[in-house]
């Protein structure tokens, strides 16, 4: 149980187009999910979080308008990538926790964004 | 400022015990966490504590003083595939998770 899916689990694409990453608990409902991107060796870095029905909330230094995220159900949240940079490239990671609980957290296999 | 502190890499032998110790400073506390980290892929969890004192589960251990701001994740029997990162993360008042930078945790034969 307690299974997170992340789709694509891979994706290159042009600098100035937008990606959109998928984000799905598949056999539990999730209030909230989060968002964390991470660089080679460096620890996890959380983006932002997303509550069902509501706005995200982002981290400091993030900015709303490039990483757009929707929690548009209580199964599945997306973050789009707009207007890409090489800087963007970054493996992306989802996580999401049980409805049921206030501290369980399980991640999705997370997404290696290559913006080129 | 809230802050995570575990050594940035350990070498440990296969078949030994290896200790990764993790210290915390942070705005409220309700619990800690480990989650493993193999390259490319995302953490899997370890394990949760919220009390002082010892979980044990399998081979991985994991230790809790609350007073003292800290925490250790022990490993027994060492594996080749326990090569991996060793993040520690302390859930703050808000319920969010704060990160260490992770361990990198390198076996030999």
């Amino acid at each position: 149980g307690a299974v997170v899916s992340q789709h694509p689990s891979w994706v290159i694409c042009k600098s100035g187009t937008s990606v959109k990453i998928e984000c799905r608990s598949l056999d539990f409902q999730a209030t909230t999910m989060f968002w964390y991107r991470q660089f080679p060796k460096q620890s996890l870095m959380l983006m932002a979080t997303s509550n069902e029905g509501s706005k995200a909330t982002y981290e400091q230094g993030v900015e709303k308008d490039k990483f757009l995220i929707n929690h548009a159900s209580l199964t599945l949240s997306t973050l789009t990538v707009t207007s890409a940079h090489p800087e963007d490239s970054s493996f992306y990671i989802c996580s999401a926790r049980p409805t049921t609980s206030d501290y369980e957290q399980y991640f999705g296999p997370g997404t290696r964004l290559t913006v080129t | 400022g809230q802050n995570i502190d575990q050594p940035t890499e350990m070498t440990a032998t296969e078949g030994a015990i290896v200790q990764i110790n993790c210290t915390y400073q942070t705005s409220g506390f309700n619990g800690l966490f480990w989650y493993q980290q193999h390259a490319g892929e995302a953490p899997t969890f370890l394990s949760y504590n919220v009390l002082d004192g010892l979980e044990e589960k399998g081979r991985f251990s994991s230790f809790l003083s609350r007073s003292k701001g800290y925490s250790y994740l022990l490993l027994k029997e060492l594996q080749m595939k326990d090569s991996a990162s060793y993040l520690c993360a302390v859930m703050d008042s808000n319920y969010q998770l704060i990160w260490g930078a992770g361990t990198k945790l390198i076996i030999k034969p």
